[in-house]
């Protein structure tokens, strides 16, 4: 498994709370991506990495922002947490192969809450 | 219409049966494809990459067809520990990643 972690597993949270959700990778690949998966869509990005300091935002952008200050971490900030950001949110992490493919491999995932 | 579709299942079969699914995506330039496998309440995890002359892992085949925008996962001789869903996903000409909803398999004894 490739190595991903994140932190906190599980949170609950007040609206209004500003929360950060950390991304840990020991595998140095230069891309990194934040996803929420709620019931009825499919994973959809949030924002991505490619490389430190180096971010962009994805489909659901919207009430994130992110830094990328070493390789290995990933932050997501949500800066003032609605009910509407309750979801699962997963890290994942991808480096350019041979075949350009972009293979993408998971975190475990963060389960939020916001109450 | 969704950029990568799947039909949500659930599909329930027996043991031993052989299940097949498909995935239509709506970009034609879509450069690659992968089918994900996500257990409940856990990360998705790859399963394999689809090649356009189609390639096989074991029990399991993924077929892409450019021509009418589908990519399948044939799996045969099922396993209970094949219930999962099943996710189809699309590259488009960047790093990113479009996924369907995914596609619930359920095998039973």
């Amino acid at each position: 498994d490739a190595g991903i972690t994140q932190s906190p597993r599980h949170k609950v949270t007040e609206t209004g709370t500003p929360v950060t959700l950390r991304c840990h990778q020991t595998e140095n690949h230069r891309y990194m991506y934040w996803y929420r998966q709620d019931p009825g869509h499919g994973l959809r990005l949030i924002h991505y990495s490619y490389g430190v300091k180096d971010t962009d935002k994805g489909e659901v952008s919207d009430g994130y922002s992110v830094s990328r200050s070493k390789t290995e971490d990933f932050l997501l900030t949500l800066e003032s947490a609605t009910s509407s950001q309750t979801s699962v949110y997963f890290c994942a992490i991808s480096e350019a192969d041979a075949e350009a493919t972009y293979e993408q491999y998971f975190g475990p995932g963060t389960r939020l809450t916001v109450t | 219409r969704k950029e990568v579709e799947q039909d949500p299942g659930p599909f329930n079969v027996p043991e031993g049966a052989t299940v097949a699914f498909n995935c239509t995506y709506s970009n034609s330039a879509s450069q690659s494809f992968f089918w994900y496998r996500q257990d409940c309440r856990k990360e998705p995890k790859l399963l394999m990459s689809v090649y356009s002359s189609g390639n096989e892992d074991g029990r399991f085949t993924a077929q892409l067809n450019r021509a009418s925008q589908y990519i399948s996962l044939l799996i045969r001789d099922s396993k209970l520990s094949d219930s999962a869903t099943y996710l189809c996903v699309v590259r488009y000409n960047t790093d990113k990643l479009i996924f369907g909803t995914g596609t619930r398999l359920q095998v039973f004894p």
